[in-house]
C-alpha cells in the first residue's frame, strides 16, 4: 500500500465549530506533515511529526492543533478558525530517519470555513 | 525570507513536443532539490530530485538540470503527452533536514492537441 488516505475530503464549518482532519498511511513511514495550500499557490508545511513526536511547527496559529496517535495516523483539530483559514489540507509521509527522502501527498482535505 | 520562484507562471505545449520549465532558486545552502506535479484535485506527486553534488539527473520521460552558478534548475519532459497537464512545483530543501522543504510558486502546463 502506496497510499496516503485523508478524511474528509470536503468539510465545511463555521468559526465556532471543532472539527478534526484524518491522515492516514500503511507504508511504515516515521515522518509525517501537515501542509496547507491556498489556492494557485504552493503548498505551505504547518508541522512536521517524526517519530510520533511533533519536531517542526512553521509558526502555526494554536486554533490548529495536530496530534499523531500512532505511526501510521495523524491529525489537525480545528477549532474557531476564520475563513481565511480556508484552503486545501495536504498530509504527507516519508520514511524519515535519515532513509529515503520522498514524500507522498495525499489527496487534500477542501476546507471551507464560513 | 529566501524563496524558490519560478520564470513562467504558465507554460502551452504541443502534443508530442518537449517541455522545458524554469525555476530559480535563492538561498545557496540549499542542496537538495525536488520536482513535483500536482494534478487538479489531487496531492502533490514526486518526479524527481537531484542533489547539488549533481549537474543533471534522468527518470522516465523527465530530465532534471541544475546549474549552481546562477541558482537555476529545470525540468524537461520529453514528447510530452495530455497526462502531462498540471501545475509543477520545483523545491528545495537541505538534504540533511529534508523534513523542511519550500515549494516554488509553480508553472501550469497545458498541452495543445
Amino acid at each position: 500500500d502506496t497510499e496516503v488516505t485523508q478524511t474528509p475530503k470536503h468539510l465545511v464549518m463555521g468559526m465556532t465549530n471543532k472539527k478534526s482532519l484524518k491522515c492516514e498511511q500503511h507504508m511504515g513511514h516515521r515522518a509525517m506533515y501537515w501542509y496547507k495550500q491556498k489556492a494557485k499557490k504552493p503548498p505551505e508545511l504547518m508541522f512536521v511529526y517524526s517519530y510520533e513526536k511533533l519536531s517542526i511547527n512553521e509558526s502555526v496559529p494554536s486554533r490548529f492543533s495536530p496530534e499523531c496517535p500512532n505511526s501510521s495516523l495523524l491529525n489537525l483539530h480545528l477549532h474557531a478558525l476564520q475563513p481565511e483559514d480556508s484552503a486545501l489540507y495536504l498530509c504527507a509521509s516519508s520514511q524519515g530517519g535519515g532513509g529515503v527522502l520522498e514524500q507522498f501527498f495525499g489527496p487534500g482535505t477542501r476546507l471551507t470555513v464560513l | 525570507g529566501e524563496s524558490v520562484g519560478l520564470h513562467l507562471p504558465t507554460l502551452s505545449v504541443q502534443e508530442g513536443d518537449n517541455s522545458i520549465i524554469n525555476c530559480a532558486y535563492s538561498n545557496s545552502a540549499s542542496d537538495y532539490f525536488i520536482w513535483y506535479k500536482q494534478e487538479s484535485g489531487k496531492g502533490p506527486q514526486f518526479i524527481i530530485d537531484i542533489r547539488s553534488n549533481m549537474d543533471k539527473r534522468q527518470g522516465q520521460r523527465v530530465t532534471v538540470l541544475l546549474n549552481k552558478t546562477v541558482k537555476h534548475l529545470s525540468l524537461q519532459i520529453a514528447a510530452t503527452q495530455p497526462g502531462d497537464s498540471a501545475v509543477y512545483f520545483c523545491a528545495e530543501t537541505l538534504y540533511s533536514s529534508a523534513s523542511k522543504i519550500i515549494f516554488g510558486s509553480g508553472t501550469r502546463l497545458s498541452i495543445r492537441p
